[in-house]
């Protein structure tokens, strides 16, 4: 199985600040990475797919990077609503493995 | 829109058989290869198999040995049934949709839909 390791493991910020999570897989996943927020009580929701891409409906503010085995998740001017834990996703290789989440306090 | 939605039993005792049912409200049910995850404290989520509307499936390894998942085309549902649960079972339980573009081994995927999930408990 292709290990997903995320750092941090949580972070604490204010409105406004700009963070960074980033994500490591033990392979190589090439651009089949994946990031989504969850909120608590609710299920996991898309922000980005294939390492960069936004999903449609999230705020720009929201941008991630990476290739290979490196990929990072950077949001800008952080608004009180983003509080949550952020997953990171490979979807190169079967069983489709998550990282363990950073959660984010604001 | 797409709207997914999770039922079962949510009490098991350990060594009984776990079994969740998602219905697929709008959108097309063919062409996709459903999905069920869980979320566990200890293990984080975790993605146990997908099933296709012709009945083709792929299972994390893992649970494979305990793991059967089933697809009723007509009626837009899918199921889990693991056998034998213990409480490393215990998860709150997500079917899913992905989607994507490519073909063949170039086909990059994603989760865009989700249940809201079933918390599945077992204890004795």
């Amino acid at each position: 199985d292709i290990q997903m390791t995320q750092s941090p493991s949580s972070l604490s910020a204010s409105v406004g600040d700009s963070v960074t999570i980033t994500c490591r897989a033990s392979h190589n996943v090439h651009s089949y990475l994946n990031w989504y927020s969850q909120r608590p009580g609710e299920a996991p929701s898309l922000l980005i797919y294939a390492a960069s891409t936004l999903q449609r409906g999230v705020p720009s503010r929201f941008g991630a990077s990476g290739s290979g085995t490196d990929f990072s998740l950077t949001i800008r001017n952080l608004q009180a609503d983003d509080i949550g834990t952020y997953f990171c996703q490979q979807s190169y290789s079967s069983p489709y493995t998550f990282g363990q989440g950073t959660k984010l306090e604001i | 829109q797409v709207h997914l939605q999770e039922w079962g039993a949510g009490l098991l005792k350990p060594s009984q058989n776990l079994s969740l049912t998602c219905a697929v409200y709008g959108g097309s049910f063919s062409g996709y290869y459903w999905t069920w995850i869980r979320q566990s404290p200890g293990k984080g989520l975790e993605w146990i198999g997908e099933i296709d509307d012709s009945g083709n499936t792929n299972y994390s390894p893992s649970l494979k040995s305990r793991l059967t998942i089933s697809v009723d085309t007509p009626k837009n549902q899918f199921s889990l049934n693991l056998t034998s649960v213990t409480a490393a079972d215990t998860a709150v339980y997500y079917c899913a949709r992905p989607v994507g573009y490519g073909s063949g081994s170039y086909y990059i995927s994603w989760f865009d839909s989700w249940g809201q999930g079933i918390l599945v408990t077992v204890s004795s």
